[in-house]
């Protein structure tokens, strides 16, 4: 089974600030695909930006962009700009291309504090 | 855009007292999965239906069942409520069960159990 670590159990950022987010995964498929999920107060999880493993270009999604080194299986999340409504839990998840019983497997997440 | 809908959102049970989760999702969805978050942890899979009228153990599967009523709904029950499921659960749903292109997992909003 699959395992993914997050590092850092919480960072402080100054408001516009650039940050990153470290996720490391631990996986024999060549195949698969990795999340990162913003969990804010309200305890909703809401999709930050997805990658596929067999894509060498790093996903964007606006002012948040991944890291994703393979062969290093580390893939890490940019926060440019950021803001206060960025403050939340952020998770990183792997899915391998079978699915079924793994699922979606988390890490334990990150506090991201954005300071005013 | 209701997404996935869980009920209730809030129960507090005693211990040995049974309990039902609703979750219901207007996406088309074939697969749904009901994950548990415990402070310090990512989400864990307790149960998956990879499609309507089958069912399936995830990582956290004892002391739970599920109920794939129909392509919509995916219930969880707990037959006799312990204090360990004291959790908030989370409903969720993707188009198929395994990993691909564009196959993204979308979360409901969460239910707070405490069992005393």
């Amino acid at each position: 089974a699959q395992t993914v670590t997050q590092s850092q159990p919480e960072m402080s950022v100054q408001e516009a600030e650039t940050v990153t987010l470290s996720c490391t995964y631990d996986t024999s498929e060549s195949n698969y695909y990795l999340f990162w999920y913003k969990q804010p107060p309200s305890r909703q999880m809401i999709l930050v930006i997805r990658q596929e493993a067999y894509k060498q270009q790093n996903a964007t999604e606006n002012r948040f962009s991944v890291n994703f080194q393979k062969a290093a299986k580390s893939f890490s999340l940019k926060i440019s700009d950021s803001q206060l409504g960025d403050t939340a839990m952020y998770f990183c998840a792997f899915m391998n291309p079978g699915g079924g019983a793994d699922g979606l497997t988390f890490g334990k997440g990150t506090h991201l504090i954005i300071q005013p | 855009n209701a997404g996935v809908t869980q009920t209730p959102k809030f129960q507090v049970l005693k211990t040995g007292q049974s309990m039902t989760l609703q979750c219901a999702q207007d996406m088309n969805h074939n697969s749904m999965y009901w994950y548990r978050q415990d402070p310090g942890m990512g989400l864990r899979l307790i149960y998956y239906s990879a499609s309507e009228g089958t069912t399936d153990k995830g990582e956290v599967p004892n002391g739970y069942n599920v109920s794939r009523l129909n392509k919509r709904e995916f219930s969880l029950r707990l037959e006799s409520a312990a204090p360990s499921q004291t959790s908030v659960y989370f409903c969720a749903s993707s188009e198929v069960w395994r990993g691909g292109p564009g196959n993204t997992i979308y979360f409901g909003e969460g239910s707070w159990l405490t069992v005393v």
